[in-house]
């Protein structure tokens, strides 16, 4: 089946560095789908991307989707604190006539003022 | 990490039966469950939250007669999708957090077909 990997698995940063979280899937993705969880939160939808290449903006964060629709990226700039939480990235799997969302791991992220 | 089971990982059921699925979290209390519902090509969609021990809070618009969600133990959650009809075919899935964690864990999802 489907695998998709999320890498690194934590991520601490100093207030006003920059993130980037990677993820990689073993097929071609028709598109890819970011979630963010705050601690103690659920996993709310960030965005979508859908074309080959394609690059979305959402003031700090930047997402990206391989030119192969099998790898993304998500790098904020700048982090604040309220950047803490989890980001999920997640891809849909499409078998035997249904289709559902494959999720990665996670990146856990944390922000030290 | 953490696991959670989601079961069954399919279903197909008629017109007019109920369906259950089950979330369980195997390492963890999970005194949290989220339960989502998945449209084709869209995002997760949050159905309700879950405490356990309580009634689930239902998002907007997720009619809790039709979904019925039980809580009822750290390690288990069910969603029940009462007198199901064509248009409740859908992907489930459901996440599980412990009291006070970071993070929530995924369930592999269910796919649920009513013909």
């Amino acid at each position: 089946g489907q695998q998709v990997m999320q890498i690194p698995q934590y991520q601490h940063v100093q207030e006003g560095e920059d993130f980037t979280t990677y993820c990689n899937s073993s097929t071609t993705l028709s598109n890819i789908q970011w979630y963010k969880q705050r601690p103690g939160g659920h996993p709310v939808f960030l965005i979508q991307l859908v074309k080959s290449g394609e690059v979305k903006k959402q003031k700090r964060l930047t997402f990206q989707f391989g030119e192969a629709k099998k790898n993304s990226s998500l790098h904020i700039t700048a982090t604040q604190t309220t950047d803490v939480g989890t980001y999920f990235c997640a891809g849909p799997y499409s078998g035997a006539g249904s289709y559902q969302l494959t999720f990665g791991k996670g990146t856990k992220l944390s922000v030290i003022p | 990490g953490a696991v959670v089971s989601q079961h069954p990982s399919w279903v197909i059921c008629k017109s007019g039966t109920s369906v259950k699925i089950e979330c369980r979290s195997l390492d963890f209390q999970a005194t949290t469950m989220f339960w989502y519902r998945q449209f084709p090509k869209q995002s997760l969609m949050l159905m309700a939250t879950s405490n356990e021990g309580s009634k689930a809070t239902y998002e907007q618009g997720v009619e809790k007669d039709k979904f019925l969600i039980n809580h009822a133990s750290l390690t288990l959650s069910t969603l029940t999708v009462t007198s199901a009809h064509p248009e409740d075919s859908s992907f489930y899935i459901c996440s599980a957090s412990s009291q006070g964690a970071f993070e929530a864990f995924f369930g592999q999802g269910t796919r649920l077909t009513v013909v």
